[in-house]
């Protein structure tokens, strides 16, 4: 079935550095959903991308939707620790589920 | 506005006991989403009900495992008998329905289960 696959899996950046995490399907998606989870929290809905090649900002965060519609991207300008989590993006499956991707972890070192 | 409740927060018991874990969806939300998380193997889908029928239970591992809704604002998911091997955080989540794959979900706070 139609997965959603995040890559990397992990990442360490110095504060003030910039980061980015790669979503990708093997399938076109109506579309992404990105959401964060804290440490010992829960995950948090984002933002949700539905047109090819969009771009939405939120302060620091930069999410794009491919124009394929087939990957998605998150970018963060200038980490902080405040931006410490995990960052899942989330697609419809081929029974219109939403499925999680496996996440990539965000660590900042002050 | 209250968010999705879910209890209880943390729970430790022994194996083959029975575990019952709650859910109050946000109101005016009729999807329901049972999780469970792990290191292994991520978050896991295990059950979704839509009006407060079940639609999807393909992601519950075994007989074990049993989800209800009775109602609107009620959930349970329930293990019995518990092995260690259960031991992970569970997430309830609720989203507004029609079309469950185009709306964002609100999670839970979780209940983060040891089974010893």
């Amino acid at each position: 079935g139609q997965q959603v696959m995040q890559i990397p899996q992990y990442q360490h950046v110095q504060e003030g550095e910039d980061f980015t995490t790669y979503c990708n399907s093997s399938t076109t998606l109506s579309n992404i959903q990105w959401y964060k989870q804290r440490p010992g929290g829960h995950p948090v809905f984002l933002i949700q991308l539905v047109k090819s090649g969009e771009v939405k900002k939120q302060k620091r965060l930069t999410f794009q939707f491919g124009e394929a519609k087939k990957n998605s991207s998150l970018h963060i300008t200038a980490t902080q620790t405040t931006d410490v989590g995990t960052y899942f993006c989330a697609g419809p499956d081929a029974g219109n589920m939403l499925t999680f991707g496996g996440g990539t972890r965000l660590m900042v070192k002050p | 506005d209250a968010g999705v409740i879910q209890s209880p927060r943390h729970e430790v018991t022994e194996m083959g006991q029975e575990v019952t874990l709650r859910c109050k969806p946000i109101s005016g939300h009729n999807s329901l989403f049972w999780y469970r998380q792990t290191m292994m193997r991520g978050l896991e889908l295990l059950i979704y009900f839509n009006n407060n029928v079940p639609i999807d239970d393909s992601g519950m591992p075994e007989d074990r495992f049993s989800a209800k809704m009775p109602n609107a604002s009620f959930s349970t998911l329930k293990i019995q008998p518990s092995e260690p091997r259960d031991s992970a955080v569970y997430f309830c989540a609720s989203s507004l329905a029609h079309d469950s794959s185009n709306q964002p979900q609100h999670f839970g706070d979780g209940t983060r289960l040891s089974i010893l």
